[in-house]
C-alpha cells in the first residue's frame, strides 16, 4: 500500500535541543517537500528536494536542516536555532516538480516543553 | 506578502445546497491552481486542479472556476455532503517563473445536516 509515512505523530522538544522528524515514501516519487502549518495560516515551504543528494531552501528554511541520501527518505531536523518551532509539520512528495499534485503524509505535531 | 488569499476563514452550508469557496491571487505569473482538502490532524489530500489555459474544470460534485482577469478562482461543491466538512486550501504555482506551490490560509467548511 503506497504512501507517505511521517513519524512520530507527536514530538516534544526541550530548549536547546535538536529534533528530527522522519518522512518515508514508497511511491517512487522524485520530489519531496517539508511544509509547516501554523494556526490560521497556510502551509509554508521549508525545504524541498527534486532529486537524491540535492535540496533547496523554501520560504522559511532558517533554523531547519534536511538531507536526501535516499530517494525514499527526507528527514527534517529542527535545530535549536529555530526559536518558534511549535507547529504542525507536513511532508509531501510528487512525481516531478511541474504541475504535479502533492501527496501528503499525516503530519507531525511538534511542541516545545 | 500573501500571494494567495482566502478571505473567508469559515463557511457554513446546509446539506444538499451548493458550497462556494473563493480564492484570490496577486502573482500574475501563477499558471496552475489546485484545491486541497484537509481533515484535523491529517495531511491535505488533492481535490481538483486547473491550468490557466482553462476557465473551468469539473470532477463529479466538484467544479473549479478560474477568472484570470480578476485573478480569482472558486471551488463549487454541489450537492454538499456532511463528509465535505473540512478545511479547504487553494494553492498556486508558476512554472515559467519557477515559483513553488504557494498555499492560501484555508477556509473551514461546515456542512449542516
Amino acid at each position: 500500500d503506497g504512501g507517505i509515512t511521517q513519524s512520530p505523530k507527536y514530538l516534544f522538544r526541550k530548549e536547546g535541543q535538536n529534533v528530527t522528524l522522519s518522512c518515508e515514501q514508497n511511491l517512487n516519487h522524485d520530489a519531496m517537500y517539508w511544509y509547516r502549518q501554523d494556526p490560521g495560516q497556510g502551509l509554508r515551504l521549508i525545504y524541498y528536494s527534486q532529486i537524491v543528494n540535492d535540496f533547496q531552501k523554501g520560504d522559511i528554511a532558517e533554523g531547519y536542516s534536511v538531507s536526501r541520501e535516499k530517494k525514499e527518505s527526507f528527514p527534517l531536523t529542527v535545530t535549536s536555532a529555530q526559536k518558534n518551532p511549535t507547529a504542525f509539520y507536513l511532508c509531501a512528495s510528487s512525481i516531478g516538480v511541474t504541475n504535479e499534485k502533492l501527496f501528503f503524509g499525516s503530519g507531525t505535531q511538534l511542541s516545545v516543553l | 506578502d500573501q500571494q494567495v488569499k482566502q478571505n473567508s476563514p469559515s463557511l457554513s452550508v446546509q446539506e444538499g445546497r451548493i458550497s462556494i469557496l473563493n480564492c484570490d491571487y496577486t502573482n500574475s505569473m501563477f499558471d496552475y491552481f489546485l484545491w486541497y482538502k484537509k481533515y484535523p490532524a491529517e495531511g491535505p489530500t488533492f481535490l481538483i486542479s486547473i491550468s490557466s489555459i482553462k476557465d473551468k474544470n469539473e470532477d463529479g460534485r466538484f467544479t473549479v472556476f478560474l477568472n484570470k482577469s480578476a485573478k480569482h478562482l472558486s471551488l463549487h461543491i454541489v450537492p454538499s455532503q456532511p463528509g465535505d466538512s473540512a478545511v479547504y486550501f487553494c494553492a498556486a504555482e508558476s512554472n515559467f517563473g519557477n515559483e513553488k506551490l504557494t498555499f492560501g490560509t484555508g477556509t473551514r467548511l461546515t456542512i449542516i445536516p
